[in-house]
């Protein structure tokens, strides 16, 4: 079946280093791609988004580039801050289901 | 700005128990969501409400059980709950029933099982 993998973490990052989470999914029809962020506590906010091969989607400084040869949505960010510190989960669609990834945990130390 | 609303924040409940979770949203959104989330297994999709009228099960739904009881609210019931559903219970809302829509969280309930 449908599935998203994601890199393990934790990724334990100085501030203003680069950010890279990889992000695969199965290549089954035609699904949008997400990216969600969870602070503590929290619930899921979306972060990004991208709806068709080679859309580039953006927010706050993150990027990921939906690329269909690689079957992959890497998630980027030039310069992370503390304030950066979340789980990130990459999720692809199913009709109106989203399928998630297992969640990467970022930690940013000043 | 209230979006979804989860309630209660948590919750503990002894084996044999029923309760149920309650789960309103404000945006006049079309499709609702429940999930589950558990230590390094991401988000799993237990029941959806595709539209106001409808439920299915997803990936996770033995135990469980759901009332779409109007377009605003999804119920999710445990009607004999077991250790084995200690978890953190998210419901979600998406404006309608496709592919690239995003879904929005509540702040989840947090429920523990003795």
């Amino acid at each position: 079946g449908d599935s998203v993998t994601q890199m393990e973490g934790p990724v334990t990052l100085s501030e203003e280093a680069f950010l890279t989470i990889n992000c695969t999914y199965t290549a089954t029809g035609y699904p949008s791609l997400f990216w969600y962020v969870q602070y503590p506590g929290e619930g899921l906010q979306l972060l990004l988004k991208a709806t068709k091969a080679d859309d580039k989607g953006s927010n706050k400084g993150f990027e990921a580039t939906y690329r269909k040869e690689t079957t992959s949505f890497h998630l980027e960010k030039g310069s992370v801050q503390v304030s950066d510190s979340a789980v990130y989960f990459c999720a692809r669609s199913n009709t109106g289901k989203l399928i998630f990834g297992q969640g990467t945990t970022l930690q940013v130390k000043p | 700005n209230a979006g979804v609303t989860q309630t209660p924040k948590f919750q503990v409940l002894k084996t044999g128990q029923s309760m149920t979770l309650q789960c309103a949203q404000d945006m006049n959104h079309n499709s609702m969501y429940w999930y589950r989330q558990d230590p390094g297994m991401g988000l799993r999709l237990i029941y959806y409400s595709a539209s106001e009228g409808t439920t299915d099960k997803g990936e996770v739904p033995n135990g469980y059980n759901v009332s779409r009881l109007n377009k605003r609210e999804f119920s999710l019931r445990l009607e004999s709950a077991a250790p084995s559903q200690t978890s953190v219970y998210f419901c979600a809302s998406s404006e309608r029933w496709l592919s690239n829509q995003p879904q929005h969280f509540g702040d989840g309930t947090r429920l523990s099982i003795l």
